[in-house]
Parts: structure tokens; C-alpha cells; sequence
């Protein structure tokens, strides 16, 4: 059973227009968030994370919206550049048990 | 800064043959991991240690074994590889000071059994 799922496999928008990645989780003892991007050939790196305290965390170009009643979160990143394409995921973690669990991915392309 | 490294990055098996994977963290982390990526499936958690002398299983543990063999280190063992783990596999690690933190991967060892 996927206890994270990223329901859009690819995304495509405009250079300059706002990027809007979704995430849903089933497991109500998650209370800690991450996004990754991942180039091809490359490791999946680090872009912001949000505890279940939050509702909105902010890092520049990238926001990330939690949802708790909904189990839902999402990023958004305006506005959206070119070096932006890459698959993002989100993970999801509990407090405690250092465990990470992530999405299956979305592969974001952002047209010139 | 050599952050999370990984040997081998590419290997080759036949089917039954067992290998291991290395990782080694230079960045005093307390929690390692390992995750495997194949297409449509994401990252899935095979193993992790969530500090030296413990290790717990992921979502996908079956076929594979691990040794947290230190602070630093971290491998993962295929004792007779099949097909299905064709896959590349990340390690990752993770301060884990008592809050939950990001995990910095290493660059991936792409595996394919034939």
C-alpha cells in the first residue's frame, strides 16, 4: 500500500508561470515533510521541508502548503525557469523513527 | 566535501550471484538508509539504521541484507541477485539529533542482472 503518492507522473508549464506539485499521504503518524528534486544521473537533492506544526513554509522561488485534515501537501515554484525541469518527490517521515517514505514522483518540464 | 559516497556506481551480475554495495557518510550523521528507484515506482526504502548498531527494514527488504558496520559506513548485500533488482540504488543519510531532518543521497550504483 503506497503511504505516499505523487498522482501526476509529469507536468509540463510555462518558463515564468507558477509550477504546482501535489502529494497525498495516508498515514495520519507523518508529521514531517521533504521535497526532492532529482536530476538525471544524479542523487535526488534537498529543497525545503515542512513539519505538521506549519501549514506553509517558504525558500525563495518554493513554497510548500500543508494540508493536515486533508493529508495533502504541495509545492509551488514561481516563478517556474528552465533549470527547474527534473522529477520532484515528496517524502514523508514520523518524529522519532527517522523512517522516510516517498512518493513515486513527477517529472515537472518547463517550457522556454 | 565528499558528503555521502558510493562504490560501486555501475555493476554488472548474473543471476544467483551476490554483491555488496558500500556507502560511506563523512558528515556525522547518526541515520543511514538505503533506497532503490526504478520507473513508476519512486524511491522505496529497503533498509535503515536509524543509528550505529541498529537496522530496521523498509518498505521492500526481501532479496537483501545490511551491516551498519560503523558511524560512517553502511552496506547493502545481495546474497543471489535476481532480475528484479535491475534498479539503481541510493544511499542516504541523515543527522537525526532527535528532530526530523533532511537526508543528503549519494549519487546512485546502477545494477543490472542478467
Amino acid at each position: 500500500d503506497q503511504q505516499v503518492k505523487q498522482n501526476s507522473p509529469s507536468l509540463s508549464v510555462q518558463e515564468g508561470r507558477i509550477s504546482i506539485l501535489n502529494c497525498d499521504y495516508t498515514n495520519s503518524m507523518f508529521d514531517y515533510f521533504l521535497w526532492y528534486k532529482k536530476y538525471p544521473a544524479e542523487g535526488p537533492t534537498f529543497l525545503i521541508s515542512i513539519s505538521s506544526i506549519k501549514d506553509k513554509n517558504e525558500d525563495g522561488r518554493f513554497t510548500v502548503f500543508l494540508n493536515k485534515s486533508a493529508k495533502h501537501l504541495s509545492l509551488h515554484i514561481v516563478p517556474s525557469q528552465p533549470g527547474d525541469s527534473a522529477v520532484y518527490f515528496c517524502a514523508a517521515g514520523t518524529s522519532g523513527t527517522y523512517k522516510y517514505i516517498f512518493g513515486t514522483g513527477t517529472r515537472l518540464k518547463v517550457l522556454a | 566535501n565528499a558528503g555521502v559516497t558510493q562504490t560501486p556506481k555501475f555493476q554488472v551480475l548474473k543471476t544467483g550471484q551476490s554483491m555488496t554495495l558500500q556507502c560511506a557518510q563523512d558528515m556525522n550523521h547518526n541515520s543511514m538508509y538505503w533506497y532503490r528507484q526504478d520507473p513508476g515506482m519512486g524511491l522505496r526504502l529497503i533498509y535503515y539504521s536509524a543509528s550505529e548498531g541498529t537496522t530496521d527494514k523498509g518498505e521492500v527488504p526481501n532479496g537483501y541484507n545490511v551491516s551498519r558496520l560503523n558511524k560512517r559506513e553502511f552496506s547493502l548485500r545481495l546474497e543471489s541477485a535476481a532480475p528484479s533488482q535491475t534498479s539503481v540504488y541510493f544511499c542516504a543519510s541523515s543527522l537525526s539529533d532527535g528532530r526530523a531532518g533532511e537526508l543528503f543521497f549519494g549519487e546512485g550504483s546502477r545494477l543490472t542482472v542478467l
